[in-house]
């Protein structure tokens, strides 16, 4: 139990346009899911935590007009790189929380994003 | 400010040859300690969660421990399929539901 999935797992688009990346979990219901963002051979950076209802919380640093997420039900959060350009090429993984006994925390596969 | 530290950053073990990975940890106070499995170009895996001093968890070949300021993961007669990043994170008062992820130590194990 406890999967999470996203789609899609990799996408290369044209510096310009918007991306949109969606995180849902399969088996359980998510009140809260995160999006992390993960450089070469570095660790994960949150980059926003949203809560299903409500609007995201962005971490210091973070663009919230850039990086829209939307949490519109318990199973989906869906992230949209807007006018996406080179440098935000990375790899982008979503996790949820699982409201079961402890609040594990599990995380989907990962989106690899490439802007020409 | 919180803070996870994980020690070493590379580690290369030959098949067969226990070891343990640190994480050592500074937070406004501890809501649980979690370890996790990543390998290339995939999301992390859960492997542990860990709440109070002197709780241990097993899984096949790991085995995690915690005592009040770090964490091991023991790694007994490791594979070559264990070859992966293992990260440490802890959940704070502090950080609310947010985990807060130490740099991970890289694992290679040969045959």
């Amino acid at each position: 139990g406890a999967v999470v999935s996203q789609h899609p797992s990799w996408v290369i688009c044209k510096s310009g346009t918007s991306v949109k990346i969606e995180c849902r979990s399969l088996d359980f219901q998510a009140t809260t899911m995160f999006w992390y963002r993960q450089f070469p051979k570095q660790s994960l950076m949150l980059m926003a935590t949203s809560n299903e209802g409500s609007k995201a919380t962005y971490e210091q640093g973070v663009e919230k007009d850039k990086f829209l997420i939307n949490h519109a039900s318990l199973t989906l959060s869906t992230l949209t790189v807007t006018s996406a350009h080179p440098e935000d090429s990375s790899f982008y993984i979503c996790s949820a929380i699982e409201n079961r006994g402890r609040e594990t925390q599990y995380f989907g596969p990962g989106t690899r994003l490439l802007v020409l | 400010e919180d803070q996870v530290t994980q020690s070493p950053e590379a580690l290369r073990l030959q098949e067969g040859e226990s070891s343990s990975l640190n994480c050592s940890y500074t937070v406004s106070g501890l809501r649980g300690l979690f370890w996790y499995r990543q390998d290339p170009g995939k999301g992390p895996e859960f492997l542990f969660t860990l709440y109070s001093a002197g709780e241990e968890k097993e899984k096949e070949r790991l085995k995690a421990t915690l005592t009040k300021k770090e964490s091991f993961l023991h790694i007994t007669a490791p594979k070559p399929e264990d070859s992966a990043t293992y990260l440490c994170a802890v959940r704070s008062n502090q950080a609310g539901t947010a985990l807060i992820f130490g740099k991970g130590t890289t694992l290679s194990v040969s045959s």
